[in-house]
């Protein structure tokens, strides 16, 4: 089962809007880190976030994390064509071995 | 420096069959990780491997295995393929284990059972 959950599963929007993906989780967590995927592609590495920060910012990315309520979101600001894609966010977990589990992702189209 | 590699980049099997999938991670790297992407679905932790050991199993059948090579590359083998394992097959690396390092992914296999 995956312990990550994305919301929403879509979303579409006008390039220059702002994004936001949330991204919910099950258990206590080291850091959590945001992924995007295009197309038929691997996964590219966006972002990670300690359990002991509540905001982290690259370029035009901003993740915050409630560690409180299990949650962290994702927010793209003046989007562009270019960030249509899929997004994941992925935990650690390190019962019985270490595991990354993945959410099921937001999948963002932006309109040119 | 080149990035993570994927051989092959598709591949058909029928189902009985076995399949051998192969990840050459980026250099200095010395954990692999393998996933299975279902269309639609995120990424699902198959393992990872750190100085040729396991360090981490998740919740697939024993038909699935794999191991780490002296030069860390690896190998994920599937026995007794079945239609379900039709899948993308991603292998990611980093320079430790665990889950404070940023993972870097190939492009995957795209496997199809027929």
């Amino acid at each position: 089962s995956q312990q990550g959950e994305e919301d929403p599963q879509a979303l579409s929007i006008q390039e220059g809007e702002n994004a936001t993906m949330n991204c919910s989780y099950k258990t206590s967590i080291n850091n959590l880190q945001w992924y995007r995927q295009n197309s038929g592609r691997g996964l590219v590495h966006l972002i990670l976030i300690r359990s002991n920060e509540r905001e982290k910012h690259s370029g035009r990315l901003r993740v915050t994390l409630d560690t409180s309520k299990k949650s962290s979101s994702l927010l793209i600001t003046a989007s562009r064509a270019a960030d249509t894609a899929s997004y994941f966010c992925a935990t650690d977990a390190e019962t019985g071995g270490f595991k990354t589990i993945f959410g099921a992702g937001t999948r963002l189209f932006v309109k040119a | 420096d080149a990035g993570v590699t994927q051989s092959p980049t598709h591949l058909i099997k029928t189902r009985g069959q076995h399949v051998t999938l192969r990840c050459s991670p980026i250099s200095g790297h010395k954990s692999v990780s393998w996933y299975q992407q279902v269309l639609g679905q995120g990424p699902q932790f198959i393992f990872q491997y750190y100085e040729k050991e396991e360090r981490g199993r998740g919740n697939f059948p024993d038909r699935f295995s794999a191991r780490q090579f002296p030069n860390y590359s690896s190998e994920l083998n599937v026995n007794a393929l079945l239609l379900g394992d039709s899948a993308l097959y991603l292998c990611a690396s980093s320079h430790r284990t665990g889950g404070t390092q940023p993972q870097h992914f190939g492009d995957g296999t795209r496997l199809s059972i027929l």
